[in-house]
């Protein structure tokens, strides 16, 4: 069965410690990866895409990585700030998907000061 | 950038009642938008893709008659919880994709509807 797989637990860090986040799939072929952040009680909002294609994306102190062989994307926070703190979700596009999005279940990051 | 608005924020309803929540894109036409379902602290569940001028696609486990997907325009779909329980009882985001829906390109999601049924 398809499956994208978060961690499910929170993940806790010091303030300017870099976080990284996993997203795994099982059964997709994704022709994008996607991530958003969402705050409680708020949509997710767009962070960052990736292509197939494509090893590495960076924004600003964000940084996702993406390998179709280990089936993975990486999600790095650099110099994490406590304003990063929400629930990160990555989301899968498939050609074949009529334009949705499926969505991992999310990692809650809570940065320390 | 492009602004998805949903409303209400926030609604309670009794049992038996029927609840409509409003998505709107505000700057952008979408012939495609997506309703979505989430129980704390879990994913977004897809409910069903709503096509403008046509009927929404719904997902399976998903009853179209309890949960009425309209998409009138190009800039707005509703959705309308009928005879609503307390197992209703959620939070319910929509959301669009700019760029006539190519895949590739972001959703754009509203704040979400908090719906409680008493």
């Amino acid at each position: 069965s398809q499956k994208i797989e978060q961690n499910s637990e929170a993940l806790n860090i010091q303030e300017g410690k870099t976080a990284t986040l996993t997203c795994n799939y099982t059964n997709y072929s994704p022709a994008y990866l996607q991530w958003y952040r969402q705050d409680p009680g708020r949509g997710p909002v767009f962070l960052l895409l990736i292509r197939e294609n494509e090893k590495e994306k960076r924004k600003e102190r964000l940084k996702v990585t993406f390998d179709t062989t280990l089936k993975q994307s990486l999600f790095h926070i650099t110099a994490s700030q406590p304003a990063d703190s929400a629930t990160y979700l990555c989301a899968l596009d498939t050609y074949n998907a009529g334009n949705m999005l499926t969505f991992g279940g999310g990692t809650r990051l809570m940065v320390k000061p | 950038g492009a602004v998805v608005s949903q409303h209400p924020s926030w609604v309670i309803c009794k049992s038996g009642t029927s609840v409509k929540i409003e998505c709107r894109s505000l700057d952008f036409q979408a012939t495609t938008m997506f309703w979505y379902r989430q129980f704390p602290k879990q994913s977004l569940m897809l409910m069903a893709t709503s096509n403008e001028g046509s009927k929404a696609t719904y997902e399976q486990g998903v009853e179209k008659d309890k949960f009425l997907i309209n998409h009138a325009s190009l800039t707005l779909s509703t959705l309308t919880v009928t005879s609503a329980h307390p197992e209703d009882s959620s939070f319910y985001i929509c959301s669009a994709r700019e760029s006539q829906g190519l895949a590739g390109s972001p959703l754009h999601f509203g704040n979400g509807t908090r719906l409680t049924v008493t």
